[in-house]
């Protein structure tokens, strides 16, 4: 079974540009979630998605960042424009939906720089 | 959501068991305990979860308290590969903490 797929794996881009990073789920997995890690801590959701919808964005700086999941499969992150701060790598994870248990399955990350 | 604490560090011999432990003194009845690590520059990895019964794997084991308020990962035999960041997190609002970062001595 394939896992979740994120790319790119790494970026670099100059403070004010923007960026997307694009995530694809495990197949039947309709919740799917964005975090960010910083280094030395653990993932910050960011925003969770069941089906196409956004249930839950309320650590998403929407001044900035922006989240779709079009037909309820993919998924992108945007950030625009970026800032030195938002240097992290950003996780994307993937979970049966229901009543729970809620077993997240994580992709490998993208890692971003912003100079 | 309830948070948890866990020591930041902890060391263990190869093929020695490795007994990481999670407070989550303020867990309610319907919340799952889940337990990932998180190998360096890869995503966090599911190990295991329970809710009130002791649970076992390929890969761990799952020791929960009878008042729910604390839990201990057991890695029965800690091999190199084991060398991780261990979080534990519960229910169903995705928190995770800092972690513990296990390092497996030869």
């Amino acid at each position: 079974e394939a896992g979740v797929v994120q790319s790119p794996r790494y970026k670099i881009i100059e403070k004010k540009q923007p960026v997307a990073f694009w995530c694809n789920p495990i197949s039947g997995h309709n919740t799917l979630y964005w975090y960010l890690q910083n280094l030395g801590q653990g993932p910050e959701l960011l925003i969770r998605y069941e089906n196409e919808e956004a249930v839950d964005d309320s650590q998403l700086p929407k001044d900035r960042f922006s989240a779709e999941r079009l037909k309820g499969v993919d998924s992108t992150l945007k950030i625009q424009p970026a800032e030195l701060g938002d240097s992290a790598v950003y996780l994307c994870a993937s979970s049966l939906a229901g009543t729970g248990p809620y077993e997240q399955y994580f992709g490998p990350g993208t890692r971003l720089t912003v100079t | 959501d309830a948070k948890t604490t866990q020591p930041p560090s902890m060391d263990c011999a190869e093929g020695r068991a490795a007994n990481l432990p999670c407070n989550h003194s303020t867990i309610s009845g319907n919340e799952y305990v889940y337990w990932y690590r998180q190998i360096h520059s890869q995503g966090p990895q599911y190990i295991i979860h329970g809710l009130k019964n002791n649970e076992t794997n390929e890969m761990a084991s799952l020791i929960i308290t009878e008042d729910r308020k604390s839990s201990t990962l057991i890695l029965p035999h800690a091999t190199l590969r084991d060398t991780a960041v261990y979080y534990c997190r519960t229910g169903n609002q995705f928190y995770f903490g800092t972690g513990t970062s296990l390092t497996v001595i030869p």
